[in-house]
């Protein structure tokens, strides 16, 4: 079992619709990340947080520290937000969710 | 005000060979992390350096991968008589503090190995 895990693992919109992506976690934090890997590889480091709620642009960022779950919104999604989101936790560890896969649709 | 620079960004090598790959941290930052994403698959931790000290090395396989963040120059992680299992790409991100978690971390493009 992952020690995170996230839905969905593949997800496609169409241009302007809200997405949500979620992240759960089986391990004892200090902060979780959001990471944004572009088809040419490069990766962006988008949110760290460690509780409440983050906003960034069109992009949000909640946790639950309780309920060891964060999601990731994306309001008014544009083609240009096509690209693999990551979810990572660090604690005495960094670990990592396997990424979902977003394609939006013009 | 530069990134985080990895050099080369894509390297080939043949089995038994050495691989090399460098990583120069933001200005400022004094903290460098090694990932590895093998195909298909998630990223995953390899070491955590600071100048000249490893800090956690956990992440790293036992043999032939080794790392260094000297008091001058890059970070370079090292493979050792590479294989075909070490085709990945290596990404380094840098930090300008250490706290009690890895707190938020600037990537590099990435480094893709290619064992032919």
């Amino acid at each position: 079992k992952n020690e995170v895990e996230q839905s969905p693992q593949n997800l496609t919109a169409q241009e302007g619709e809200f997405i949500t992506i979620n992240c759960s976690y089986s391990v004892g934090i200090s902060a979780l990340h959001w990471l944004q890997q572009h088809p040419g590889g490069g990766i962006v480091s988008l949110f760290m947080l460690s509780s409440g709620k983050k906003k960034h642009g069109r992009l949000i960022a909640t946790i639950n520290i309780q309920e060891k779950h964060s999601s990731l919104h994306i309001t008014a999604s544009h083609p240009r937000d096509s690209a693999v989101y990551i979810c990572a936790v660090s604690g005495n560890q960094f670990y990592f969710g396997t990424g979902t896969s977003l394609t939006v649709i013009p | 005000n530069a990134g985080v620079m990895q050099n080369p960004r894509h390297l080939v090598r043949r089995r038994g060979q050495e691989a090399r790959l460098r990583c120069s941290p933001m200005k400022g930052h004094s903290h460098v992390y090694w990932y590895r994403q093998l195909p298909e698959e998630g990223l995953k931790f390899m070491v955590y350096l600071q100048k000249e000290n490893i800090i956690d090395e956990s992440g790293m396989p036992k043999e032939r991968f080794s790392a260094e963040f000297p008091k001058e120059g890059p970070s370079i992680l090292r493979i050792q008589q590479v294989v075909r299992g070490d085709s990945a790409a290596y990404f380094c991100a840098s930090s300008p503090r250490a706290s009690s978690s890895y707190n938020e971390q600037f990537f590099g493009p990435g480094t893709r190995l290619t064992v032919l």
